[in-house]
């Protein structure tokens, strides 16, 4: 399976300051994603992090409050902007399909961040 | 929105016991994918079963698809303690994207 690492981990951040999340994959994918997961609750999927373009985001997340860069294939960022307590959530990115022969359509995850904000 | 529903939403049986939990989507895929996640870790990824697959093994985990009602089941056999977590189901577009379903929390109990 594809390894995918997240920085940081966790963090406690006040509102209306903003955090950037990064996401690296341990080979080239030619997708990767951004998904939030509230306490309880499943993985929604945020936006399509297109590399050297604007990512392409879903219903109800827009580019201001969640930034998303992807300046090549085995790198993306995610930043939440001007936080309040209500943006507390797991954060997982994931990368689907590789140039090094995995399966092609097996979407892998990384280990998330917990993001708490007061 | 969610793609997919997992029922039961809560599951406990004794270790031993094999686990069924099942998961229906609304529109077509490409392909359906079973994560499970410990709590408050991240999702590893158990078994993809395509479009045009019935039936998938590996290890413990049998998957079934069945394209004409829309559903899917993931069975679990001689369940142990660790295999407590939360079951989610992830139904793959066209478009490359899941969508996941709301999840099945399985306790094992010893």
């Amino acid at each position: 399976s594809a390894v995918i690492s997240q920085k940081p981990s966790r963090d406690i951040c006040q509102r209306g300051t903003s955090l950037t999340i990064q996401c690296q994959v341990d080979s080239q994918v030619t997708m990767m994603f951004w998904y939030r997961q509230q306490p309880g609750q499943s993985l929604t999927l945020i936006a399509t992090a297109n590399q050297g373009s604007e990512a392409t985001y879903e219903s109800g997340f827009v580019i201001d409050k969640f930034p998303i860069s992807r300046p090549n294939l085995t790198f993306s960022t995610l930043t939440v902007s001007n936080m309040s307590p209500e943006d507390s959530s797991i954060y997982l990115c994931s990368g689907l399909g590789t140039t090094s022969g995995r399966a092609r359509d097996t979407q892998y995850f990384g280990p998330g961040t917990r993001l708490t904000v007061l | 929105s969610q793609q997919g529903e997992e029922d039961p939403q809560a599951l406990s049986i004794q270790e031993g016991e094999n686990a069924t939990m099942n998961c229906s989507y609304k529109t077509s895929i490409n392909n359906l994918q079973w994560y499970r996640q410990n709590s408050g870790r991240g999702l590893v990824h158990l078994i993809l079963i395509r479009s045009n697959e019935r039936e998938k093994h590996s290890g413990r985990l049998r998957v079934t698809l069945d394209t004409s009602k829309k559903s899917s089941s993931l069975l679990i056999t001689a369940s142990r303690a660790a295999d407590t977590a939360s079951y989610f189901c992830a139904a793959g577009n066209r478009d490359d994207k899941i969508i996941f379903g709301k999840g099945t929390r399985l306790h094992i109990l010893p």
